[in-house]
């Protein structure tokens, strides 16, 4: 069973551009979290997602940032305008279900370098 | 809003020495308490949780916790640590009221001496 799975792993982008993030969740579970973690901090709440439906995003910047689950596959976080701040590692988590008892299952994580 | 302490940013020992890592927490409601660990170049992987019970839990690797609510904390520890604990140590924290986003602690820097 594979778990879940990030890419890219690794990516750079110049100030102004676009960033898009995938994240596959562990086979059978439908719900997705975002987590960010700037270097030398822990990792901050972004946003959980269901399929079709953003149930919290009260981590996500007002600006620039977006989250999506579809029906059909990955979840994407999207950063518009990238800023040098924003350079960090974003992870994903997915669990089966919605129960406070449900253990989430990371991603290895990408590593966003803004130039 | 929930916060999560951890008060060793760096920890170095050295083999089969014992372990200690702090954790607390701020908010006093219901809680499900968790430790992640990442060990170099690999995802953050779940080493213990605890919900409910016995506030004496184990995890993998030889690794257990204890949950004390009165002091809102909820420390690792390991006997005899080995070369392979190296690894940075996540507390984490769910508040069953406000949803199911994790709530992590700085992390600690785990370097275990050969």
């Amino acid at each position: 069973n594979a778990g879940v799975m990030q890419n890219p792993r690794h990516l750079v982008r110049r100030r102004g551009q676009e960033a898009r993030l995938r994240c596959s969740p562990m086979k059978g579970h439908s719900h997705v979290y975002w987590y960010r973690q700037l270097p030398e901090e822990g990792l901050k709440f972004m946003v959980y997602l269901q399929k079709e439906n953003i149930i919290d995003e009260s981590g996500m910047p007002k600006e620039r940032f977006s989250a999506e689950f579809p029906k059909e596959g990955p979840s994407i976080l999207r950063i518009q305008q990238v800023v040098r701040g924003d350079s960090a590692a974003y992870f994903c988590a997915s669990s089966p279900w919605a129960s406070g008892t449900d253990t989430q299952y990371f991603g290895p994580g990408t590593r966003l370098t803004v130039l | 809003a929930q916060s999560v302490s951890q008060h060793n940013h760096h920890v170095i020992l050295s083999e089969a020495a014992s372990l200690e890592l702090g954790c607390n927490y701020s908010y006093g409601g219901t809680v499900n308490l968790f430790w992640y660990v990442q060990y170099p170049g690999q995802h953050l992987q779940l080493l213990l949780k605890y919900f409910s019970g016995d506030p004496r839990v184990k995890g993998i690797k030889g690794f257990e916790a204890e949950f004390i609510k009165s002091k809102f904390s909820f420390n690792l520890r390991k006997p005899s640590v080995q070369w392979s604990d190296t690894a940075e140590y996540f507390c984490a924290v769910m508040n069953n009221n406000a949803g199911n986003m994790l709530t992590f602690g700085g992390g600690t820097r785990l370097m275990v001496k050969p």
